[in-house]
């Protein structure tokens, strides 16, 4: 399997334009997770999602960010528009979530998108 | 408040020496820990998951202990390689609820 796959890697842009991240998850897990990673704050749970329903979108800091999952095999974070404070590295995460469970599976990590917001 | 609290925040060891990270949780009700390396540029990998019946997991020369009571884990690294040089998460489950992640060790291996 080729893993969780993001893109893209790397994007630098200015202040107030639209960002789109990408993932696909591996092929049979049913739970996705985007993660913001810094240095101050580590790893922060941002929006959750099930079988493409979103369960926990608490994580989400502000109306400017957003997330799609529009099948299982594709799921987008949006930040519209961007600041310089979203700078960081941007994770998305699936796993095999056991029927009636949260977060039972081990979580499989893409290599992240790192965001740069002049 | 459920929190995880790693140490020490960042080490640096000559290779071929063992070393031990820590991690204390404050996570309830409890359903597992779970060690992830995650090396620069790179996503986390899953090295150990332990669950309260389990105290110590070995995954090669890593070795991650658990003890439910005090609620404290560690990860021993033994005989240490440049390749081990990497950020180490401790990441607690609540069961039924969320993951709760440590911010991690800096673990720096030097020749």
């Amino acid at each position: 399997d080729a893993g969780v796959i993001q893109s893209p890697r790397h994007e630098v842009t200015e202040m107030g334009q639209e960002v789109t991240l990408r993932c696909k998850p591996i092929s049979g897990h049913n739970s996705l997770f985007w993660y913001r990673q810094t240095m101050m704050r580590g790893l922060e749970l941002l929006i959750y999602f099930n079988n493409n329903v979103p369960i926990d979108d608490s994580g989400m800091p502000e109306d400017r960010f957003s997330a799609k999952m529009p099948n299982a095999s594709f799921s987008t974070l949006k930040i519209q528009p961007s600041e310089p404070r979203d700078s960081a590295v941007y994770f998305c995460a699936s796993s095999l979530t056991l029927a009636g469970e949260v977060n039972t599976g081990e979580l499989f990590f893409g290599e992240g998108s790192r965001l740069t917001v002049l | 408040k459920n929190q995880v609290e790693q140490s020490p925040q960042s080490l640096i060891i000559l290779e071929g020496k063992n070393c031990t990270l820590q991690c204390n949780y404050t996570v309830s009700p409890f359903s597992n820990l779970r060690w992830y390396k995650q090396d620069t540029g790179r996503g986390p990998v899953s090295l150990t998951i332990m669950t309260f019946s389990e105290n110590t997991k070995s995954n090669g020369r890593y070795t991650a202990t658990l003890d439910a009571d005090t609620k404290q884990s560690s990860l021993h690294i033994t005989a240490s390689q440049l390749s081990d040089s990497a950020s180490y998460i401790c990441v607690v489950t609540q069961a039924g609820t969320a993951l709760i992640f440590g911010k991690g060790t800096t673990l720096s291996v030097s020749s």
